[in-house]
């Protein structure tokens, strides 16, 4: 059973545009949902954290919207450039410390 | 801030042959690690927690006698592909939480393991 849902798989954005990539989980015990940016061939990279106690965070250019009630959140990706161009993946996990729970991934092209 | 390094970066073996991949805390100590495998343009799977002085917990369907993790120290875990086929080919990747300053969870930069 997959812990977390992500969709699209795939997206395509002009620059200057914005990107959103949303995300679904089940369990209600999860406590942290990290957003990761992976080039390929390397190791995933963190993006913007968020816990269910705030409904927004905002780092630069990127935002994490979070709903608790319908246990989605979603990552915002504004002015998006095409150096931004990459695979992104949602997780879920009870405390930072613990094993990730990861989305599918959404490749993000962004066209100049 | 705190690195996560792993050893070798990229692997071809032959098939029957056993690997062994290092993942490293460079400058914070980690009681525990995680180990997840990557196929192509598909998502991580953990594969394992790696505890530090006790045994590796395993995931569901993971081969603990395939996939032997070794966490000798507090900064180090090994993941020894034994008796590798090709269908273990894949993206290695392990991740470190630093409990201290950072409060963060780090991943290698991973390890491709091509077996022919």
């Amino acid at each position: 059973q997959q812990q977390v849902k992500q969709s699209p798989q795939s997206l395509i954005v002009q620059k200057g545009g914005i990107s959103i990539i949303n995300c679904a989980y089940e369990n209600t015990a999860f406590d942290y949902f990290p957003w990761y940016q992976q080039f390929p061939g390397k190791g995933p990279a963190l993006l913007i954290a968020i816990r269910p106690d705030v409904s927004e965070k905002k780092e630069g250019r990127f935002t994490i919207s979070f709903n608790k009630s319908a246990k989605q959140f979603s990552l915002h990706i504004m002015d998006s450039q095409p150096g931004d161009s990459a695979t992104y993946f949602c997780a879920a996990s009870r405390g930072n410390f613990n094993k990730f729970y990861f989305g599918s991934g959404t490749k993000l092209n962004v066209k100049p | 801030g705190a690195v996560v390094s792993q050893h070798p970066s990229w692997v071809i073996c032959k098939s029957g042959t056993s690997v062994k991949i290092e993942c490293r805390s460079l400058d914070f100590q980690a009681t525990t690690m995680f180990w997840y495998r990557q196929f192509p343009k598909q998502s991580l799977m953990l594969m394992a927690t790696s505890n530090e002085g006790s045994k590796a917990t395993y995931e569901q369907g993971v081969e603990k006698d395939k996939f032997l993790i070794n966490h000798a120290s507090l900064t180090l875990s090994t993941l020894t592909v034994t008796s590798a086929h090709p269908e273990d080919s894949s993206f290695y990747i392990c991740s470190a939480p630093d409990r201290g300053l950072s409060e963060e969870q780090f991943f290698g930069p991973g390890t491709r393991l091509t077996v022919l």
